[in-house]
């Protein structure tokens, strides 16, 4: 099964840009999925194929993938910007949705 | 922008089942896939499953010998159980509306969870 990794923590000032990685093997070849998680509130999608945002998303929040990792930025970031970050992909080999671990973003 | 909402009893005792109802709000059912997620303490997300609109399951192959979904469409409903629980069960469950790209006007490749409810805890505990 496929396995993605990310870093537990990152921390970043209020209005500098975040960066999230998430590693997997050749992970260029998948389209990554991005999720804020809040405690008590829904998660929201951020970023879906690597890149797009849905409506309603901030343009602050971008993603890029390449060779094997992919990455969320969050640029000009805001205290409402803290919170877990989770990366997904679907593993064809076996029709599953993978996530990885989870990255948590305090915002100093 | 559609709704999610999930039901059922915050505490379950080991080794019964744990029952989870979602309802759909401000949206169709029809031709969508409907997930079930959880977020253990100290864990990240795991993926339980999905069922598309026509009842057609597919399960996490670590949970699939306990674990079955079913869809009502006329009630706006889609369920989950969870049979033989322990504590390593004890999560938030977070019910979510697969997204995707389209193929024609009612068909889609679901990749991605485009809409999710708040989540509900279940603890499981004698």
């Amino acid at each position: 099964s496929y396995v993605l990794t990310q870093p537990a923590s990152e921390s970043v000032a209020p209005g500098q840009t975040a960066r999230i990685t998430c590693g997997g093997d050749n992970i260029r070849s998948k389209s990554v999925h991005w999720y804020q998680v809040k405690p008590g509130q829904a998660p929201v999608l951020v970023v879906y194929d690597d890149g797009d945002r849905p409506s309603g998303i901030p343009e602050r929040f971008s993603g890029s993938n390449s060779g094997n990792t992919a990455t969320l930025i969050i640029s000009r970031v805001e205290g409402g910007d803290e919170a877990d970050y989770y990366c997904q992909v679907w593993d064809g080999s076996n029709d599953h949705y993978v996530f990885g671990p989870g990255t948590q973003l305090t915002v100093l | 922008q559609v709704h999610l909402q999930e039901s059922g009893p915050g505490l379950v005792k080991p080794s019964e089942t744990l029952s989870l109802t979602c309802t759909v709000s401000r949206g169709s059912m029809r031709n969508y896939y409907w997930s079930w997620i959880r977020l253990a303490p100290g864990k990240g997300l795991e993926w339980i499953g999905y069922v598309y609109h026509s009842g057609r399951t597919t399960y996490n192959s670590s949970l699939r010998s306990r674990v079955s979904i079913s869809v009502d469409t006329p009630k706006y409903q889609f369920s989950l159980r969870l049979n033989s629980v322990t504590a390593a069960d004890t999560a938030v469950y977070y019910c979510a509306r697969l997204g995707g790209h389209y193929y024609d006007s009612a068909t889609y490749d679901p990749k991605w969870f485009d809409s999710w409810g708040q989540g509900t805890l279940v603890t499981v505990s004698s």
